[in-house]
């Protein structure tokens, strides 16, 4: 089993629509989550962190549920620059070493 | 300022040549972080350097690959007789302190080719 599973999509979302999508992991000791977003042959770049309570920052909504191991991402008012990958990140331990997931595609149309 | 840059950007090697990437974190970064992606797969990880400590090489997949860093500065991944699987895109990744909750800024990346 993969330390961090996401669906790979594609998710084909209407511009202006809500989409979300989820990601397991398996360590349960984990303490730290992240999104980061990847474009197409680019650098991934941090999203946003996952705190425990879930956190918002703009059209983006995080949630953490320890219990079950998974984080989820919603997109609300998808915009077409919101078209890339999405990479969940997990802590594998306290110095900073991470493992990510192999993302999940969002492809927002006009 | 500056974030981190890799070079070379792009580099197609013969099998069983060697090759030497360097990555230039951000100023002032302790942490350092070595990835791999191959086409259509998630970032592996490889080596991390954090300040004067011994790094982690837990994620280095043969003793073909080893990596360097001069301080807080320059760090270079070699690899050594190189193979077609080892074709990927190898980014690195610095972040101020390391540790659980700091944001690493990525480079962006080297893509390795083996013949």
């Amino acid at each position: 089993r993969k330390e961090v599973e996401q669906d790979p999509g594609p998710f084909n979302v209407p511009e202006g629509a809500t989409v979300a999508f989820n990601c397991t992991y398996s360590n349960s000791a984990s303490q730290s989550f992240f999104w980061y977003r990847q474009d197409c042959r680019k650098e991934p770049k941090l999203l946003m962190s996952v705190y425990s309570s879930g956190n918002e920052d703009g059209r983006f909504t995080a949630q953490l549920n320890r219990a079950s191991q998974y984080i989820s991402l919603l997109i609300r008012d998808s915009k077409l620059s919101d078209s890339a990958t999405y990479l969940c990140v997990v802590n594998l331990d306290s110095w900073g070493k991470l493992q990510f997931g192999a993302g999940t595609q969002v492809v927002v149309t006009p | 300022g500056a974030g981190v840059s890799q070079s070379p950007s792009n580099k197609v090697t013969e099998k069983g040549k060697d090759v030497e990437l360097r990555c230039d974190p951000i100023s002032g970064h302790t942490a350092l972080y070595w990835y791999r992606q191959r086409l259509g797969q998630g970032l592996e990880f490889l080596i991390y350097f954090q300040g004067n400590s011994a790094p982690d090489k837990s994620g280095l997949p043969s003793d073909r690959f080893s990596a360097e860093r001069t301080g807080e500065s320059v760090s270079t991944l070699t690899i050594q007789r190189t193979q077609q699987e080892d074709s990927a895109v190898y980014l690195c990744a610095s972040s101020l302190s390391g540790g659980t909750f700091g944001e690493q800024f990525f480079g962006p990346g080297t893509r390795l080719t083996v013949l």
